[in-house]
């Protein structure tokens, strides 16, 4: 199966305590993003990168902190310093960066609540 | 920064009415995209336009792009209750990334 994965499906975070949400693609995609989406909310950009290793700030990233060490994978870290953080996360890919016009594929999501 | 705004936010219908989401930018778009997200699921690509004025049809759906670039639509004739979710417009939103509407519920009365 070709796709991307995303896990866990419900995440429950404490106040004050970090965790990682996980985001796989096998779609040999060069670039992968992070939205928050809120009830009835449009998707917002946390994250994004374009290429292994580098990533960029998108609209609300603070509170959050990502990776790119491998072009398949690219964790989301939702830190103790996001004072909101309940929300449904999902991680997207598309072939190229390319300046919007090139298709995103979205994973499943996970939905993070604080306790 | 770039702003895309959707009208309505929510709309119920009865099934077999028509339906019709507009997206509007705050600047010249490029080109636009279409996603749909069902109930409890995650935004799927419907179609994207490019050329000013176009027009795209799949099945019951029609997808226009406005001549000026700015704004575009799309209309469902004669709903079914399968295109219950939330449609989303979508643009470019400066380097290298995508800027999604506030999108446009719909719920189709049986």
């Amino acid at each position: 199966d070709g796709g991307i994965t995303q896990s866990p499906k419900y995440l429950f975070r404490k106040e004050g305590q970090n965790v990682t949400l996980s985001c796989e693609q096998n779609l040999n995609h060069d670039a992968m993003y992070w939205y928050r989406q809120d009830p009835g909310q449009g998707l917002r950009l946390i994250y994004y990168s374009q290429i292994v290793n580098d990533f960029q700030k998108g609209d609300i990233a603070e509170g959050y902190s990502v990776s790119r060490e491998k072009k398949e994978s690219f964790p989301l870290t939702v830190t103790s310093a996001q004072k909101n953080p309940t929300a449904f996360y999902l991680c997207a890919s598309s072939r190229q960066g390319n300046l919007g016009k090139e298709t995103q594929y979205f994973g499943p999501g996970t939905r993070l609540l604080v306790l | 920064g770039q702003q895309v705004m959707q009208i309505p936010q929510y709309q119920h219908v009865q099934e077999g009415e028509d339906f019709t989401t507009y997206c509007n930018s705050s600047t010249t778009l490029s080109n636009i995209q279409w996603y749909k997200q069902r109930p409890g699921g995650h935004p799927v690509f419907l179609i994207q336009l490019v050329k000013s004025g176009e027009v795209k049809k799949q099945k019951r759906l029609t997808f226009q792009f406005g001549e000026a670039k700015k704004n575009s639509s799309l209309h469902i004739t004669a709903t079914q209750t399968t295109d219950v979710g939330t449609y989303f417009c979508a643009g470019p939103g400066g380097y290298q990334k995508v800027t999604f509407g506030t999108g446009t519920k719909l719920q189709v009365i049986p």
